[in-house]
């Protein structure tokens, strides 16, 4: 099946500090890629969603300013966790979603990156 | 109530037995995914299914689009089943942004 890769996997950064992760489609081209965040204990929930070279839409209650979403090209995608602060610790996920016909797509999940902010 | 609801919320069994997770949904869906996550948290899809049944190895799944309801059955279930299992449904509509249930938390003894 496709893979989404994240990069990095944990990061544990000063409050404050910016934090930096990237979302890759590593065999497919993604038509859209989703941002979700998951608390323990509780479900995923959508942060923003982004197509390639557009702004991304961000859910309501998301700062945009705070997380910011680059979609370079159509394989990656990075969330920028600007001015980080303990409450954003939280279990980060990413997923891309692929054409697989004319109307039938597919979606795919990221491992999941783990932001911890002391 | 919402919109996607999962039961039970937690299921012990032990290696070998037969498992079957539900899902109910409330909203028109054009699909529905069975996601597996396991403790190291990342996510695997499973199924993405809208109508009938699909199997792939001891995992089936079906769903009832009538009854807006799916099921996930295990069968042999082992210990490496061990996981929470989501259901999503992707809503109806241009965005048709993913509506996750709660998970299920399956624990397979040996």
């Amino acid at each position: 099946g496709a893979v989404v890769s994240q990069h990095p996997s944990r990061v544990i950064c000063k409050s404050g500090t910016s934090v930096k992760i990237e979302c890759r489609s590593l065999d497919f081209q993604a038509t859209t890629m989703f941002w979700y965040r998951q608390f323990p204990k509780q479900s995923l929930m959508l942060m923003a969603t982004s197509n390639e070279g557009s702004k991304a839409t961000y859910e309501q209650g998301v700062e945009k300013d705070k997380f910011l979403i680059n979609h370079a090209s159509l394989t990656l995608s990075t969330l920028t966790v600007t001015s980080a602060h303990p409450e954003d610790s939280s279990f980060y996920i990413c997923s891309a979603r692929r054409l697989a016909g004319i109307t039938f797509d597919e979606q795919f999940f990221g491992p999941g990156t783990r932001l911890t902010v002391l | 109530k919402n919109e996607v609801e999962q039961s039970p919320q937690n299921l012990t069994a032990q290696e070998g037995e037969f498992i079957t997770i539900n899902c109910s949904y409330s909203v028109g869906i054009s699909a529905l995914h069975w996601l597996q996550q396991h403790p190291g948290g990342g996510i695997v899809s499973l199924f993405m299914l809208s109508s009938g049944k699909k199997k792939h190895g001891r995992l089936i799944a079906t769903i009832n689009i009538q009854e807006k309801h799916s099921s996930l059955h295990i069968t042999a279930s082992h210990p490496r089943d061990s996981a929470v299992y989501i259901c999503a449904v992707r809503s109806e509509g241009s965005q048709g942004n993913l509506i996750f249930g709660k998970g299920t938390k399956l624990s397979v003894k040996p």
